[in-house]
């Protein structure tokens, strides 16, 4: 399985900080996402990074993948109160079907 | 264009029932995922389809079924519910054959509540 562990589980920040989250898989990928989902509700796509990428960013979203240590982060620059949601990475071997971590929750406090 | 839409939205039944529910996905994809999501067990792949083949298979017991019709909808049935069975049950649609291929455009899910 491809399933992937997130750090910190969860994450409480004022309005205005940066959020980092930190997702660790454990065999070889072909792609990684970034998926958040509000309240319950279905996820939304943020950001997909190939195995030959480094650096991927989007907006406020910036995401790293390190394939020599299987870890991937997601940093969301100059938090907002609508950023307050969980947020998973999602990983799949080439050809292979995308599988989830834990997420992590975080909190963005007005 | 419409999204990924999944019906019912919630639903309840009680043990022992069985359960139908539906997913479109966005025109033109012909790949559709499920994933059941709990606060224990997170989210968990279900299955996947790609112009009506199942391409993968999740560890769920053989109460957990799907299918995938010409038109790319598909519907996923359990039968004989448990209690564990309580979940927010996701549906993915992507161009892609399989899910890892590509970026997955999710539903708003159907909330199955199992008494």
């Amino acid at each position: 399985s491809q399933q992937g562990e997130e750090d910190p589980q969860a994450l409480s920040i004022q309005e205005g900080e940066n959020a980092t989250m930190n997702c660790s898989y454990k065999t070889s990928i072909n792609n990684l996402q970034w998926y958040r989902q509000n309240s319950g509700r279905g996820l939304v796509h943020l950001i997909l990074i190939r195995s030959n990428e480094r650096e991927k960013h989007s907006g406020r979203l910036r995401v790293t993948l390190d394939t020599s240590k299987k870890s991937s982060s997601l940093l969301i620059t100059a938090s907002r109160a609508a950023d307050t949601a969980s947020y998973f990475c999602a990983m799949a071997a080439a050809g292979n079907k995308l599988t989830f971590g834990g997420g992590t929750r975080v909190l963005v406090k007005p | 264009k419409a999204g990924v839409t999944q019906t019912p939205r919630y639903l309840i039944k009680t043990r022992g029932q069985q359960v139908t529910l539906s997913c479109s996905p966005i025109s033109g994809h012909r790949s559709v995922s499920w994933y059941q999501q709990t606060p224990g067990q997170g989210l968990q792949f279900l299955f996947e389809y790609f112009s009506e083949t199942q391409r993968n298979k999740g560890n769920f017991p053989g109460r957990f079924s799907g299918r995938q019709f010409s038109n790319s909808r598909s519907e996923m049935n359990v039968s004989t519910l448990e209690l564990g069975d309580s979940a927010l049950y996701l549906c993915a649609s992507s161009l892609a054959a399989v899910s890892g291929a590509n970026v997955l455009t999710f539903g708003a899910g159907s909330r199955l509540t199992v008494l």
